[in-house]
């Protein structure tokens, strides 16, 4: 079935660098998600993508649907103590609620102060 | 401030038991979902629902069953719980239509342990 592989699986990272991570598929893609888990909590929409080449900005988050449609990008700037958490990615195949979501395994993000 | 609310933040239950995991939402969506979440698996989908009395197998429902007798509550129960069953559970909620810009709504998880 469809996968979606993550890396890295977990970063650790002083304060004030940029992080970059990525999500990739061996099966196209036609809408790509990033949600964020903090702990103790359940995900949270970060940003929806829909178009490849898609370039998305959500305050220091930025995410890019890939021009495959197979793999897409998250970078955070100037990291802070709160980004602390999972970061999980989502594809799918189409554009409705009906259409089936595929999360990857997520990557482990540790900022240290 | 809308929200998915899941009954229980930890439960011990014994092996062989029934259990019973609820979740209601108050944003008046459509579908709801439960995943199981563990390490290195990430997310994967037990059941899900897009109508009151209608349900769906997702990727592993072996073991799990659901109820969805009104629009905001959709329970999860595992008939006979196993160690295998332990695991952190995340019920979600997502309006209907051609657009996903919201997503899913998750609630925070219930984090079931089998002795």
């Amino acid at each position: 079935g469809q996968q979606l592989n993550q890396s890295p699986q977990s970063m650790f990272i002083q304060e004030g660098e940029d992080v970059s991570m990525n999500c990739t598929s061996s099966s196209i893609f036609n809408t790509w998600l990033w949600y964020k888990q903090e702990p103790g909590e359940g995900p949270v929409l970060l940003i929806a993508l829909y178009k490849a080449g898609e370039l998305t900005s959500n305050g220091r988050l930025t995410a890019q649907f890939g021009i495959t449609r197979k793999d897409s990008f998250l970078n955070i700037s100037a990291s802070i103590p709160s980004d602390v958490g999972i970061y999980f990615c989502a594809g799918q195949l189409g554009r409705t609620s009906y259409d089936k979501v595929i999360f990857g395994p997520g990557t482990s993000l540790s900022v240290i102060p | 401030d809308v929200k998915v609310t899941q009954s229980s933040r930890y439960l011990v239950k014994r092996t062989g038991e029934k259990v019973f995991l609820e979740c209601v939402q108050d944003m008046d969506h459509e579908n709801m979902f439960w995943y199981r979440q563990d390490p290195g698996l990430g997310l994967r989908l037990i059941y899900f629902s897009y109508d009151v009395k209608m349900k769906e197998k997702g990727d592993i429902p072996e073991g799990y069953s659901v109820s969805r007798e009104k629009k905001e509550r959709f329970s999860l129960i595992l008939e006979s719980a196993s160690t295998n069953q332990t695991s952190m559970y995340l019920c979600a909620s997502s309006p209907s239509g051609q657009v996903t810009n919201y997503g899913y709504t998750f609630g925070s998880g219930t984090r079931l342990t089998v002795v």
